[in-house]
Order: C-alpha cells, then sequence, then structure tokens
C-alpha cells in the first residue's frame, strides 16, 4: 500500500532563516507530487505541483521554492522565511493518471511558526 | 465572491441527529467535486467524490446542483465521531491540478 511521510512534524524558526520540509511516498511510481499550506482557519492553498522529477509548477508567487530530485521525493524550501510563512505545510500525492480527478492522499503535515 | 465558500460553522448537532450543509463554487465549468474531513490538527482524508447523478455512501449522501452551482453533504444518524470539518474541494480552472479548497464547515455532534 501506498504510504507518504513528511517531516519534521512540528517546526519553530526565527524570521530570515532557511527552511527546508521534505515528503517522501512509498509504494507507488511517477506520482503526482503536491504542497499545500493551510492557514488557522483558512482551506488550502497549493503553493506547489510536480508531475514529475525536475518538474515544478509554482500556483503562488512567493519566497518559497520546491524541488523534486527523486521520483518520490518533494521538498519545500526558503532562504529567508517571513512571519507570513507560518502555516500548516501538507504534502499529497495522487497518481499519474486524470490529474485533478484523482484523489489527494496527504501526508501528516508540518506545523510551522515563524517568530 | 470567493471561488469555493462554505459556511464555517460550527454547527452543533445532538448524536443521532441529521445535518446538512452546502458548498456553493464559482465556476460554472467545473468539473470534478469532493468533500474531504479534517480532523483537528491532522490532515484532509477524501470522504466521497460527488457525482452529477448524486452518490451515496452508508449515512453519507452528497448532492451536485450545478444550476444553483452548489454541493451539499447530509450526515444521517450523526456520531460523536463524525465531528470534524467538512472541506468542499472543486476543480480548478488555471491549471488542470488545481484544486480549490473551501476553508471548511466545523461541525461538533454532542452525546
Amino acid at each position: 500500500s501506498q504510504t507518504i511521510h513528511q517531516w519534521p512534524a512540528t517546526l519553530v524558526q526565527p524570521v530570515g532563516s532557511p527552511l527546508s520540509l521534505e515528503c517522501t511516498v512509498e509504494g507507488t511510481s511517477n506520482p503526482n507530487l503536491y504542497w499545500y499550506r493551510q492557514a488557522a482557519g483558512r482551506g488550502l492553498q497549493l503553493l506547489f505541483y510536480s508531475v514529475g522529477i525536475g518538474q515544478i509548477s509554482s500556483e503562488v508567487p512567493q519566497n518559497l521554492s520546491a524541488s523534486r530530485p527523486q521520483d518520490r521525493q518533494f521538498i519545500l524550501s526558503s532562504k529567508k522565511l517571513l512571519l507570513s510563512d507560518s502555516g500548516f505545510y501538507l504534502c499529497a500525492w495522487t497518481g499519474s493518471g486524470r490529474r485533478y480527478q484523482e484523489t489527494q492522499y496527504f501526508g501528516p503535515g508540518t506545523r510551522l511558526l515563524v517568530l | 465572491r470567493k471561488e469555493v465558500e462554505q459556511d464555517p460553522g460550527p454547527f452543533n448537532v445532538p448524536e443521532g441527529a441529521t445535518v446538512a450543509f452546502n458548498c456553493t463554487y464559482s465556476n460554472s465549468a467545473s468539473q470534478s467535486f469532493f468533500w474531504y474531513r479534517q480532523d483537528c490538527r491532522k490532515e484532509p482524508k477524501l470522504l466521497m467524490s460527488v457525482y452529477s447523478s448524486g452518490n451515496e455512501d452508508g449515512r453519507f449522501t452528497a448532492q451536485l446542483n450545478r444550476a444553483s452551482q452548489y454541493i451539499s453533504l447530509l450526515i444521517r444518524d450523526s456520531k460523536l465521531s463524525d465531528s470534524a470539518t467538512y472541506l468542499c474541494v472543486v476543480n480548478g480552472w488555471v491549471s488542470n491540478y488545481q484544486l480549490i479548497w473551501g476553508a471548511g464547515t466545523k461541525l461538533i455532534i454532542k452525546p
């Protein structure tokens, strides 16, 4: 069966510090991968998605970046965190088939607090 | 107007009651609709897809009304374990990979 891992679970970082969040998927090949952010009381905001190694699409311009160095690994990064980067970061995957028609499966998420 | 809009609640409902909530969406060309459930401080999980003909899964029934651009979720015989936030999701129109998420409706089932 497929599983998706994210770490760390919780992170407290000072403003201006770098960020690296990692997501890995097991039990599937060539998944579509997604990074979302959820602010308190808000819906999920799609940040990046990837349909293959090295292929990254950005939905929202900001100081974050993403990379996909391996088929089942997706990394979210920032060189300098802002207070507004605080939130619940979720990684998700779908099969490589019918895009938005696919069910999205989420990792456990990382709670980031920028102080 | 928000792209996907939900009543944030909370809906406080006694155990065993029936509860329903709606979600409106702005793009008439939307094709895919989902209800996800999110427990407190947890990741969302798919509850059900919403088909044009409506669909039912046990105590849960989802309906789509294209003319009025809303989807609904009905929960019958509610259980304490149904307490959660229910997220309405609609496919986006900028990208084929984009889903637009509502902010959720919080449901609290009381004994």
